[in-house]
């Protein structure tokens, strides 16, 4: 079975610093993708960045890059210069086994992150 | 421009009254999802359609079900509601599926339903 952790609740950070959100996982699975979302008070879910186990560089995209650590099994997520606009929860999931064809996502319980100015 | 599209935003709905949430999608995307997500909790799966394949989740009660008429249009069909089904439901779309597959999914903004 897969699982992904999130072990900070609540994260806060001041504008303009960065910020590490933790993910560790776990799978048997030797290929797997390890996704970050981020949701707003709103509601949608806004795809950030991904990871797959077989990259040999961690994923950049913008400010969102992602500390991939494969022995260690974690997939942080690091925010640079952080804005107000990027308080919201995010969430860690993993793509699922072959059991469901890849095609599933399990999710971590979400970090709250609150940016104040 | 919205690709993922579900309506409507809010729904109110009576206990033990039908209801019928819908999703649609522009991209062409083969596979559909559907999530339950109550507040602070993380979203769950509560079923999927690859194509025309329907998937569901062994703990989806049988009071949800599902129906993809095209490739377009997914609606969830919740038969009699209870109080404990009140929460947010997130429709997404990926485009295909595999070991390999870095697609991620994309979400519509959801359906906030609330059961008096």
């Amino acid at each position: 079975a897969q699982k992904i952790t999130q072990t900070q609740p609540g994260m806060f950070v001041q504008e303009k610093e960065a910020v590490t959100l933790d993910c560790t996982y776990d799978t048997s699975d030797p290929s797997y993708g390890l996704f970050w979302y981020k949701q707003p008070s709103s509601g949608e879910m806004i795809f950030l960045i991904y990871q797959g186990s077989y990259d040999q560089q961690n994923a950049t995209e913008g400010r969102y890059s992602l500390n991939f650590q494969k022995a260690r099994k974690s997939a942080n997520l690091v925010i640079s210069a952080s804005q107000l606009g990027d308080s919201a929860m995010y969430f860690c999931a993993m793509r699922g086994g072959a059991a469901t064809g890849y095609s599933t996502l399990t999710f971590g319980k979400g970090t709250m992150l609150l940016v104040s100015p | 421009d919205a690709m993922v599209i579900q309506n409507p935003r809010y729904q109110v709905t009576q206990f033990g009254k039908p209801v019928t949430l819908s999703c649609s999608q522009t991209l062409n995307h083969n596979v559909m999802y559907w999530y339950q997500q109550k507040s602070s909790q993380a979203p769950k799966l509560l079923f999927h359609y690859y194509d025309k394949d329907f998937n569901n989740e062994a703990d989806t009660p049988d009071n949800f079900q599902s129906r993809r008429p095209n490739t377009s249009f997914c609606f969830l069909d919740i038969r009699s509601p209870g109080l404990g089904d009140a929460a947010m439901y997130l429709c997404a779309t990926s485009r295909d599926r595999g070991r390999a597959s870095n697609q991620p999914q994309h979400f519509g903004d959801g359906t906030r339903l609330s059961i008096l």
